[in-house]
């Protein structure tokens, strides 16, 4: 069965200090694995798309790589607005033809503290 | 520069009432998905279309639920009869193809309250 785990599911950060979200999954073929962003109340928001194993995008505070298994979503001196939860989705091949639909992880709630 | 549009952003139904959720793409997007997210749960795939046509409905409940992606208008995504259940947060994503690459996104997302 199509699995996607991410963790922790919670993290408690305070302002500067770095760290990483990790996004595990496992899939019959990842056609790609996406990273989102969730603010209460909010549609997810869209960071990163990844495609193959080694690739790694950055944008501001936010760094995404991918490997064979996993994905990693490391941030640099986190701020408080930072503060959300983290989607990952992967989107899959199968014999039939690839799956256009996103499979979410649970997310991981990011606290960062002032 | 319009997004995902969703409306009604929040409705609150009795059970047994019928529920319409509609959802505009962004300019020049023609895929349209409808996600659920549960309380306390993650978001879950019900549904995927083009333009008249419904291309994936494994995630949707095979009973009192149905989408339509007409030529002309919103996606509409209908809940008949609805139950206590029913109470989630529905996002709507569209997607256009860049290069062969897609990325899908998201709309604010229509919380429904069964009563």
């Amino acid at each position: 069965e199509d699995q996607v785990t991410q963790s922790p599911e919670a993290l408690r950060l305070q302002e500067g200090e770095s760290s990483s979200l990790n996004c595990s999954y496992t899939v019959s073929g990842l056609r790609g694995l996406f990273w989102y962003r969730q603010d209460p109340g909010k549609g997810p928001e869209f960071l990163f798309t990844l495609y193959s194993a080694g690739e790694e995008k950055e944008k501001e505070r936010l760094k995404a790589t991918l490997t064979k298994k996993e994905s990693f979503l490391h941030i640099t001196a986190p701020k408080p607005e930072d503060s959300a939860t983290y989607l990952c989705a992967v989107t899959i091949r199968r014999s039939s033809g690839s799956a256009r639909q996103l499979t979410f992880g649970s997310g991981t709630q990011l606290t960062v503290l002032p | 520069n319009a997004g995902v549009m969703q409306n009604p952003r929040h409705l609150v139904r009795r059970r047994g009432q019928e529920a319409r959720l509609r959802c505009s793409p962004m300019k020049g997007h023609s895929h349209v998905y409808w996600y659920r997210q549960l309380p306390e749960e993650g978001l879950k795939f019900m549904v995927y279309l083009q333009k008249e046509n419904i291309i994936d409905e494994s995630g949707m409940p095979k009973e009192r639920f149905s989408a339509e992606f007409p030529k002309e208008g919103p996606s509409i995504l209908r809940i008949q009869q609805v139950v206590r259940g029913d109470s989630a947060a529905y996002f709507c994503a569209s997607s256009g193809l860049a290069g062969g690459q897609e990325t899908q996104y998201f709309g604010p997302g229509t919380r429904l309250l069964v009563l």
